[in-house]
């Protein structure tokens, strides 16, 4: 069965750049959500989209914006990076029916890693 | 604070033995999720529970939702090498309007052989 699809899986930056994040969540599923998970960490949500539209909001950083395509795929982009942004991005995706959310299925994850 | 504690953090233990991970919150769940994670990689879905005092069973692993929907547990009977890995429990809180997961801090499982 598909799942998540995550790219790029490895990315190195250095301070101060910008990083683009891409997930192309499961066929059919229109709920998307990121979450960063640091070193020794349990993952923290950053956001979420259902159906193009920001459906909740977590402890994402104003310099970190993020959307969610026509085709459900969604672009985490985040900007001026610090050290302390290096970790791991997971996209995790669902099938939302009214008032319903299917459970969340993860993404392989892109490491950050920022210099 | 942690709103979903996960006991016990570490647990190392011989192949064969049985072992109980727990997950508990003051908090209730409309749904809770364990996941198995391994380093690098993306957690990967187990089980999902939603009903109070649900128990669902896969294979050697038997989940359980408590009756209140705050607590939940998992055990592995006759542990193999193979359970190694990091588990983490996952809830979509009650009060909260959307789905985002509370994680606890996971328990990371080592059988030996």
């Amino acid at each position: 069965a598909a799942g998540v699809i995550q790219s790029p899986r490895h990315l190195i930056k250095e301070k101060r750049e910008t990083a683009t994040l891409k997930c192309y969540p499961i066929p059919r599923h229109d709920t998307v959500y990121w979450y960063q998970q640091g070193p020794g960490q349990d993952p923290q949500f950053l956001i979420s989209f259902y159906e193009k539209m920001q459906s909740d909001k977590g402890s994402i950083p104003d310099r970190f914006s993020a959307q969610q395509f026509s085709d459900y795929h969604s672009e985490l982009n985040m900007s001026s990076l610090e050290l302390g942004d290096s970790a791991l991005y997971f996209c995790a995706s669902s099938f939302t029916s009214g008032a319903i959310t299917d459970t969340q299925y993860f993404g392989p994850g892109t490491r950050l890693t920022v210099l | 604070t942690q709103l979903l504690e996960q006991s016990p953090q570490f647990l190392s233990i011989q192949e064969g033995e049985n072992l109980t991970v727990y997950c508990n919150s003051s908090s209730v769940f409309s749904s809770l999720q364990w996941y198995r994670q391994e380093p690098g990689e993306g957690p990967v879905l187990l089980v999902t529970v939603v009903t109070g005092g649900e128990v669902k069973k896969l294979k050697r692993l038997t989940f359980q939702f408590g009756d209140a929907r705050k607590d939940s547990s998992l055990h592995i009977t006759a542990a193999q090498p193979g359970d190694t890995g990091l588990y983490l429990c996952a809830g979509e809180l009650q009060e909260t309007s959307g789905s985002r997961l509370t994680f606890g801090e996971g328990t990371q499982l080592t059988v030996n052989p």
